[in-house]
């Protein structure tokens, strides 16, 4: 089974441009998790998709946006880049995304984008 | 608040050696806590995870204990090879949430 495949690879942007990030999640996964890692912040959470729907939001401003379409695969899209939002951008997706089991989470390879 | 501290932030050791990383977690009730390895230019990989209604879990050469009562869990790597050479990343689920809360992560250096 294919995991979980990010796009693209590398972006690089200037300041107020805007991006929109790819990710398709392993067959039969329908939760679909951002998450941004930086050398200073860690890794830190985004949002969460299931059916569509966003169930859960970490603490970024309204600049960072997501979606998620009826085959599961979801996007992400950061308006009015700033310097600081370079990052590597990952996706992670799990089957139902149950948070009471918990369920694991498989990550993609990630995006990594720079901002000039 | 939901937090995850880890240490240490670098460990070097001689090959087989073992090699133990810890973390803290603050949310009581947390209930599941994977551990990750992040090799070059790659995302995150299970290597290992916990559930809280168990006090340890062995695969191989990779343990993890968790002590609930103190809010502690470790990674335990045995008789250390080259290739464990990673950054390595402890993480804490959100009671009520598909999220994880991560540590700040171990750059583990094994040493021929």
């Amino acid at each position: 089974k294919a995991g979980v495949t990010q796009t693209p690879r590398y972006l690089i942007k200037t300041r107020g441009q805007q991006v929109t990030l790819s990710c398709s999640p392993i067959s039969g996964h329908r939760s679909v998790s951002w998450y941004q890692q930086t050398p200073g912040q860690g890794l830190q959470f985004l949002f969460e998709y299931f059916s569509e729907t966003q169930r859960n939001k970490g603490n970024f401003p309204g600049r960072f946006s997501g979606r998620q379409f009826s085959n599961s695969r979801s996007e992400m899209n950061v308006s009015t880049l700033e310097l600081g939002d370079s990052a590597l951008y990952l996706c992670a997706s799990s089957l139902k995304g149950s948070p009471v089991t918990q369920e694991t989470q498989y990550f993609g390879p990630g995006t990594r984008l720079l901002v000039l | 608040g939901e937090n995850v501290e880890q240490h240490p932030s670098t460990l070097s050791v001689q090959e087989g050696d073992s090699a133990v990383i810890k973390c803290t977690y603050s949310d009581s009730a947390s209930n599941y806590f994977p551990w990750y390895k992040q090799e070059l230019g790659k995302g995150p990989q299970l290597i290992i995870d916990i559930r809280s209604n168990v006090g340890e879990k062995k695969d191989q050469r990779i343990a993890v204990t968790l002590n609930k009562t103190a809010k502690h869990f470790s990674l335990h790597i045995t008789e250390t090879q080259p290739e464990d050479s990673a950054v390595y990343f402890c993480a804490a689920s959100i009671p009520g949430a598909q999220k994880l809360v991560f540590g700040q992560g171990t750059r583990l250096t094994i040493n021929p």
